[in-house]
């Protein structure tokens, strides 16, 4: 079965200062794997995904993730965190065989303090 | 930028009613999810349409139904609302299937009483 794990529930960081927020996976196949920003009563907003080529992938809002086939993880980063990105994040893997299908992970919310 | 809309936003039902959800995906999109997603869950997934046929099922209850209209809009049908019904659903969209990415709507939050 495909699935993706948020080891961190929530992650504190200060203003201004580096974050990385955690995902891991285990998929059968090449992986398709997202991330989604939620915020409080909105919907998921895409923020970029990797299906192929390089590891480091750019997105929205000054978001990367790198993609690490070794060690199965998909790590959400940014060089410097703003009070805006508190949101609640979603790491999604799409089935290889089966690609009607999205797993999410439990999901980290993202704390940016002043 | 279009984005999906879903319909209502909030809806409030009671125990043993029926609940239509709308959701209508961005504008060349043939292919459209639903997920349910419960308070502090990740979402999971209900089921999908592709150019109208359904094309995948989840862990959707068999009270609820779902379907694809000609114009691609879909409508998420639930009877016999129980009070583990009351979620956010969320509806996706995305353009054909391989490796696209799915396009959230802002949700249609239901509270069964």
């Amino acid at each position: 079965a495909q699935s993706v794990a948020q080891p961190e529930d929530q992650v504190n960081v200060a203003e201004g200062n580096p974050l990385t927020v955690k995902c891991t996976y285990s998929v059968s196949g090449n992986p398709y794997l997202f991330w989604y920003v939620q915020y409080p009563n909105r919907g998921l907003q895409f923020l970029l995904k990797y299906i192929t080529g390089d590891n480091l992938v750019k997105g929205s809002y000054g978001f990367e993730a790198e993609f690490n086939k070794s060690q199965t993880s998909f790590h959400l980063k940014k060089p410097s965190a703003l009070v805006s990105d508190s949101a609640l994040y979603f790491c999604a893997v799409r089935d290889p065989y089966n690609f009607n299908k999205f797993y999410f992970g439990s999901g980290t919310k993202l704390n940016v303090k002043p | 930028a279009a984005g999906v809309i879903q319909s209502p936003r909030h809806l409030i039902k009671e125990k043993r009613e029926t609940a239509t959800l709308k959701c209508y995906p961005i504008p060349r999109h043939d292919t459209v999810y639903w997920y349910q997603q419960g308070p502090g869950q990740d979402p999971q997934f209900l089921i999908s349409f592709y150019e109208k046929m359904q094309s995948d099922k989840g862990s959707i209850p068999d009270r609820f139904s779902a379907q694809q209209f000609s114009d691609y809009h879909s409508e998420l049908n639930m009877s016999s609302l129980e009070l583990g019904d009351s979620a956010l659903y969320f509806c996706a969209s995305s353009q054909g299937q391989v490796g696209e990415t799915q396009y959230f709507g802002p949700g249609t939050r239901l509270l069964v009483l």
